[in-house]
């Protein structure tokens, strides 16, 4: 079943702007990730937050968890076009074991040159 | 040096036909997955196989068939595949305590014809 919900579904920005990319999810977790998708390829991991961690930065991604509200934001600073991509936030619950990962629906980000 | 490497890239067959993906990784991760992505690139587990035994089987029909002859393969046999089987299908793996998350392959996309 599905977890996480990202906000915006698309997300349109010029380049060197922030971007800031949402995930609210159901359940309880072990821990929350941030995927990149670029189109027609494979999906590659970001960045990874733990429950008992609030905030995590790599680069110029910042990652903040709330698990009170249930929700994680991802924010790109300085975009580039090369940040153009779907980006998914997903789950690792107790529930599930940590033998998998259940995805949202994803937001497409678009950053014009 | 690909971590996931999966086979083949694209696959285009008729309904009714039997056909395998093929999935290697040589991370010497101990845990693989199936994922499939539909259309609306919603990402929903399949399979996900520890040291060669079958973890997770998310009610997929029994016309899917993983098999795991060793940790570092998990291929994907799909029997008398259907309209609805066209997606895209990633492998992927993970090591425990997966603190780094999921390595995914670049896909397979399926068209049922």
């Amino acid at each position: 079943s599905q977890q996480g919900e990202e906000d915006p579904q698309a997300l349109s920005i010029q380049e060197g702007e922030n971007a800031t990319m949402n995930c609210s999810y159901k359940t309880s977790i072990n821990n929350l990730q941030w995927y990149r998708q670029n189109s027609g390829r494979g999906l590659v991991h970001l960045i990874l937050i733990r429950s008992n961690e609030r905030e995590k930065h790599s680069g110029r991604l910042r990652v903040t968890l709330d698990t009170s509200k249930k929700s994680s934001s991802l924010l790109i600073t300085a975009s580039r076009a090369a940040d153009t991509a779907s980006y998914f936030c997903a789950t690792d619950s107790p529930e599930g074991g940590s033998e998998k990962l259940v995805f949202g629906k994803g937001t497409k980000l678009t950053v014009n040159p | 040096d690909t971590a996931v490497s999966q086979t083949p890239k694209y696959l285009v067959t008729q309904m009714g036909n039997d056909k395998s993906i093929k999935c290697e990784q040589n991370l010497g991760h101990d845990t693989m997955y199936w994922y499939k992505q539909d259309s609306k690139k919603f990402l929903k587990i399949m399979f996900s196989y520890n040291n060669k035994e079958l973890i997770i089987n998310e009610t997929v029909p029994n016309r899917f068939s993983p098999k795991s002859p060793d940790k570092a393969h998990l291929n994907l046999h799909i029997n008398s595949l259907e309209l609805g089987d066209s997606a895209v299908y990633f492998c992927a793996s993970s090591q425990s305590p997966r603190s780094r998350g999921y390595t995914f392959g670049s896909g397979t996309r399926l068209t049922v014809v």
